[in-house]
């Protein structure tokens, strides 16, 4: 088992660009949740896919979206990159959304430097 | 809202010595409660999770944390540290529903040899 698997590991982008992360959630898993973790913060949560559909989401402005896929795959997108939104940027999946014990598995990140 | 602190930004302790890592939460239900392990450039682990099954949770590599309602606490224990815990740890907790997890703002532990 691959467990969750996040690309690229590394990415600099100029202030201003657009950028796209993904991730494939671990087998057997549904549903993907997005985290951006500033350095020395816990994770913040941005949002969470579930059947394709955005289903909660966190204090991020508009410039964050994202997008799941048939595979249950997702990607991130933020456009017009502030240096703000440099970041380790997470991933998780988990099976469900139903109230209940949560385990979520998490990839090993994305690491976005906006310079 | 759901939320946990973290006292103790940084924590040292000698090999060998007890590990002690205090979160409290604050939540009007029965939250979910976890501890996650951050090692240095890697993602989250999760170490364990209350889910009011037990009050005393045991995890792994040792690790143990015990649900306290009367304190609104979920201390991360384990009673003799080695080099390999030195890691930053984060306590969470779920606000259900869609599985949202709340993260305190983490402890980084030092283990001194």
């Amino acid at each position: 088992d691959a467990g969750v698997t996040q690309s690229p590991t590394h990415l600099i982008k100029t202030r201003g660009q657009q950028v796209t992360l993904r991730c494939s959630p671990k087998s057997g898993h549904d549903t993907v949740s997005w985290y951006q973790q500033a350095l020395g913060q816990g994770p913040q949560f941005i949002f969470q896919y579930y059947e394709e559909e955005e289903r909660q989401r966190g204090n991020f402005p508009d410039r964050f979206s994202g997008h799941q896929f048939p595979n249950y795959s997702s990607e991130l997108n933020v456009n017009a990159l502030l240096l703000g939104d440099s970041a380790l940027y997470l991933c998780a999946s988990s099976l469900g959304t139903g109230v209940g014990s949560t385990e979520a598995f998490f990839g090993q990140g994305t690491r976005l430097t906006v310079v | 809202a759901q939320s946990v602190t973290q006292l103790g930004s940084h924590v040292s302790v000698s090999e060998g010595a007890l590990v002690l890592l205090r979160c409290n939460y604050s939540s009007s239900v029965p939250p979910y409660l976890f501890w996650y392990v951050q090692y240095p450039n890697q993602g989250l682990q999760l170490l364990l999770k209350y889910t009011s099954a037990a009050t005393l949770v045991k995890g792994i590599n040792g690790f143990e944390a015990e649900f306290k309602k009367s304190e609104t606490s979920f201390h991360l224990t384990k009673p003799s540290a080695h080099m390999s815990d030195a890691a930053e740890y984060f306590c969470a907790t779920n606000s259900g529903g869609y599985q949202k997890v709340t993260f305190g703002i983490g402890t980084k532990l030092q283990v001194i040899p």
